[in-house]
């Protein structure tokens, strides 16, 4: 257990509808990443915050946005869904920087845009 | 558009063979080079996080070297074993920010 709670663990919604992904890091973690996997790609990264600040923005569609609260859990939001945005979204946390630290990898959440 | 590549895709070894994948990097703005490995069903996990040219880490059976100059890391597997069955993914920080960027990984069945 990496100590990521991602809720919920599986979606399922139409086109053009709106969905919240929820992420709550590992306890004393302050930097919290997004990333996608899609069907036959790698993880893609979308959009990374440390201590409720956007730090790095990834390949992140408009669509798409999300925020950390005060309380350092995160959320994204997925706006105007298409059938291509149907992947694996994982949350990753860390104390601070990636540069001596792992990431750890909550179980994802799968969206299944109908 | 930062290129992180793995070789080969997918590997298929037989039980007590061992092993090693490629990872590929821009070596300009070098920050750190991350392993993971991803069970099927499960969520990444580390394995290594190494900074410095030259570093070895090794964790049991698993070992990575890495040389930042010329852009490459080498994970190898030491007597694989099935439970070894997974894909091992590296993942580049570089340029000062706290980007990651990963490689599309590298898939190891081990055949009992």
């Amino acid at each position: 257990d990496s100590g990521v709670t991602q809720t919920p663990k599986h979606l399922i919604t139409a086109t053009g509808q709106r969905v919240t992904l929820r992420c709550s890091p590992r306890s004393g973690d302050l930097s919290v990443y997004w990333y996608q996997q899609s069907l036959d790609q790698g993880l893609q990264f979308l959009i990374q915050y440390y201590n409720g600040e956007e730090r790095a923005k990834g390949n992140i569609l408009e669509r798409f946005s999300a925020q950390q609260f005060p309380d350092l859990h995160s959320e994204l939001n997925l706006s105007s869904l298409e059938l291509g945005d149907s992947a694996l979204y994982f949350c990753a946390s860390t104390l601070s920087g990636v540069e001596n630290s792992p990431l750890h990898f909550g179980n994802g959440t799968r969206l299944t845009v109908t | 558009i930062l290129n992180v590549e793995q070789s080969p895709q997918s590997l298929h070894v037989q039980e007590g063979d061992s092993t090693n994948f490629t990872c590929s990097f821009p070596s300009s703005n070098f920050y750190a080079l991350h392993w993971y490995r991803w069970e099927t069903a499960k969520s990444p996990e580390a394995l290594f996080v190494m900074t410095l040219n030259g570093d070895e880490k090794k964790k049991g059976r698993i070992s990575a070297t890495l040389n930042t100059k010329e852009g490459y890391s080498y994970l190898y597997i030491k007597g694989s074993q099935p439970e070894d069955s997974a894909t091992y993914l590296c993942a580049l920080n570089s340029g000062g920010y706290q980007k990651v960027t990963f490689g599309i990984g590298t898939k190891l069945q081990v055949i009992p």
